[in-house]
């Protein structure tokens, strides 16, 4: 079973960059079972798929945060990593680093980090 | 790219049979069968519950079922209980992205 595992700064001030961190644990990053991903939930409010790494470094990510998002993974620290550029108060969220299966299924969870945008 | 449409909350009681709805497009739901339900605990990360339309992880009570048609997907609890009450989201490939809905509270009169 795995276990991943945010970290990072908890307050980020608007304009600046966010950047995560999700540590795995109970097996190899490098793993072709899986690919790597993160997804958001504003306080109260649904979940947001930000985008995805495959274990070829490929990624995909959602529409509404292309060109400011960048997910990469770090092999050598069994980690990947969220970038989100130019955020604003619209960004604070919970944020989940996950597992997922090549049916598109997210079968491990981070426990989330709230991240709030403020000055 | 828009959210699949979830009702905001439904409720039963326990012993019954409910069905939660997730409506997507021609997009999403209507042409992939990799269909996903999640439920949320207050305070809690999500956890799978049902994944390609139909299918359970393991751990999962039988009580949970998934299915499909056309642009919609159905979850269905059987028997419910105290303990389904919780935030139930669906999720669906779509194309080269993955699109959630915005959530069903269930509430276990």
């Amino acid at each position: 079973q795995l276990h991943l595992q945010e970290s990072g700064p908890g307050l980020v001030k608007p304009s600046e960059p966010l950047s995560l961190t999700c540590s795995v644990s109970g097996g190899s990053i490098s793993t072709s079972s899986y690919y790597w991903g993160w997804i958001r939930q504003s306080p109260g409010e649904g979940l947001e798929w930000i985008g995805t790494v495959y274990n070829t470094g490929s990624t995909f990510y959602n529409p509404s945060f292309r060109g400011r998002v960048t997910i990469s993974v770090d092999t050598s620290k069994n980690q990947f990593s969220l970038g989100l550029n130019y955020v604003s108060a619209a960004d604070t969220a919970r944020y989940y680093c996950v597992s997922m299966l090549v049916t598109y299924h997210f079968d491990n969870w981070g426990q989330g980090m709230l991240v709030t945008v403020s000055s | 790219q828009s959210a699949l449409t979830q009702p905001a909350s439904v409720s039963g009681s326990p012993g019954q049979s409910i069905t939660l709805s997730c409506t997507g497009t021609s997009d999403d739901v209507g042409p992939y069968n990799l269909v996903s339900w999640y439920r949320q605990l207050p305070g809690k990360a999500p956890q799978v519950i049902i994944f390609e339309v139909s299918k359970r992880p393991s751990g999962i009570s039988p009580r949970f079922s998934g299915s499909k048609s056309a642009n919609t997907a159905s979850l269905t609890i059987s028997g419910l209980q105290a303990e389904d009450e919780a935030h139930y989201f669906c999720c669906s490939y779509a194309g080269d992205s993955v699109v959630f809905g915005g959530g069903t509270k269930l509430t276990v009169l």
